[in-house]
């Protein structure tokens, strides 16, 4: 069975400067797709970045970016230039191996300070 | 359209009432999910359709009724539910396969007292 760690349950970090959020998954799949999602205050889940495992280059997404390490199964996310907005729940997510659901770690708190 | 949406927003009932939350879609999804979030935790998989069809329950309680009466729509019938019940529900929906990510709604949240 899929599992999904997220090692950090809280995190802080100041406004402008960069974080990175862990993750860890176990899989005996090959290819799949790994995900962040963003839930604000507001309680909508957004889709922050997207990974395709057979692909070598880590996704970008504006200040947001991944480091992929599949040999490790680790999927970290860095947001850099941190901003006000970017106070929420980050759940990492994994696709089970039938690919009819997302499995969730358990989530980090981020605070962005003034 | 690229949204999910999900009425109400905020639903308080009681113990003996029947409510029902809806979930509509127009992006020519293929699957519609059911989550349930409580403060602080990730969501929790209900109910999966695929195709109009339930392909996974989670083991839900039958006080939890999904329907899906077409490719857009989803719907959550509530009956006679408990205060542990109290949670943010959050449908979301995939062009087939879950394994290429969701679109979440912005979720009702529910209050049982």
């Amino acid at each position: 069975a899929q599992t999904v760690t997220q090692s950090q349950p809280e995190m802080s970090v100041q406004e402008a400067e960069t974080v990175t959020l862990s993750c860890t998954y176990d899989t005996s799949e090959s290819n799949y797709y790994l995900f962040w999602y963003k839930q604000p205050p507001s309680r909508q889940m957004i889709l922050v970045i997207r990974q395709e495992a057979y692909k070598q280059q880590n996704a970008t997404e504006n200040r947001f970016s991944v480091n992929f390490q599949k040999a490790a199964k680790s999927f970290s996310l860095k947001i850099s230039d941190s901003q006000l907005g970017d106070t929420a729940m980050y759940f990492c997510a994994f696709p089970n191996n039938a690919g009819n659901m997302l499995t969730f770690g358990g989530g980090t708190r981020l605070m962005v300070k003034p | 359209d690229t949204e999910v949406t999900q009425t109400p927003k905020h639903l308080v009932m009681g113990m003996t009432n029947k409510k029902s939350l809806k979930c509509e879609q127009h992006m020519g999804h293929r699957a519609m999910y059911w989550y349930k979030q409580k403060a602080k935790k990730p969501p929790e998989l209900m109910f999966v359709y695929s195709y109009e069809k339930l392909s996974i329950n989670e083991s839900v309680p039958s006080r939890f009724s999904p329907e899906c009466p077409n490719s857009s729509l989803l719907n959550l019938h509530l009956h006679a539910l408990q205060p542990e019940d109290s949670a943010l529900y959050l449908c979301a929906s995939s062009q087939g396969a879950a394994s290429r990510g969701y679109t979440f709604g912005s979720g009702t949240r529910l209050t049982v007292v």
